[in-house]
């Protein structure tokens, strides 16, 4: 099992442009979550899908879009990157008991 | 309130010494408890969950719960250079785990 695979690992993009975060768990696991972690200001969610078809908004959706294709993949996509979508992007899924497992991140870097 | 708080500031221990770290929560986030750990550049890592109150060992960790005065703490027992990293406090409630934004501990050999 790989548990959650991120792509890509590293992306510098420029100010307005556009890209998708890819994220996969083979895990079975209905419920999946992207976040970004700043210095200082811990993880903050962005969106959450808590079962194939449904999304929702977190604390900090604005500038970002996601799409649940199925049940194992749930991308994260930046219409317009601005350089304070600067940041670290885990996507993680939940299990049952709640457990939540991460993926690798995704470094991004907007000039 | 946030919904899961850490106060404590980074935390240094003696090589084989004990490291405590402590972490309170609101009505909001009260159904289930979990500590992670973040090494720098990494992601973080599931290290304990607890359910129920009292206390639950693992190995050198031991997460304990006490739902009445809304706080859950991890005990690190001899404490090892690789115990260096930032540990993150989780409590789960309306679908989605809320983090405390961690506390650093530094194992000093």
């Amino acid at each position: 099992n790989a548990g959650v695979t991120q792509t890509p690992k590293f992306q510098v993009l420029k100010t307005g442009q556009s890209m998708t975060l890819q994220c996969a768990q083979d895990m079975n696991h209905n419920s999946m979550y992207w976040y970004r972690q700043d210095p200082g200001m811990g993880l903050r969610l962005i969106y959450y899908s808590a079962s194939e078809g449904t999304t929702d908004k977190g604390e900090v959706p604005n500038g970002y879009n996601v799409s649940r294709l199925n049940k194992r993949e749930f991308s994260l996509r930046l219409e317009s990157a601005a350089p304070s979508q600067t940041s670290v992007y885990f996507c993680a899924s939940i299990n049952r008991e709640y457990e939540q497992y991460f993926g690798p991140g995704t470094r991004l870097t907007v000039t | 309130q946030k919904e899961v708080e850490q106060n404590s500031g980074p935390l240094s221990v003696p090589e084989g010494a004990i490291a405590s770290l402590n972490c309170t929560y609101s009505d909001r986030v009260s159904q289930s408890f979990f500590w992670y750990r973040q090494y720098s550049g990494k992601s973080p890592e599931l290290i304990m969950s607890i359910y129920s109150n009292g206390d639950k060992e693992d190995g050198r960790f031991t997460a304990q719960l006490n739902k009445a005065s809304q706080y859950v703490s991890l005990l690190i027992r001899d404490s090892q250079p690789s115990d260096s990293a930032t540990y993150l406090c989780a409590a789960y409630g309306n679908n989605r785990l809320a983090f405390g934004k961690g506390n650093q501990v530094v194992v000093i050999p």
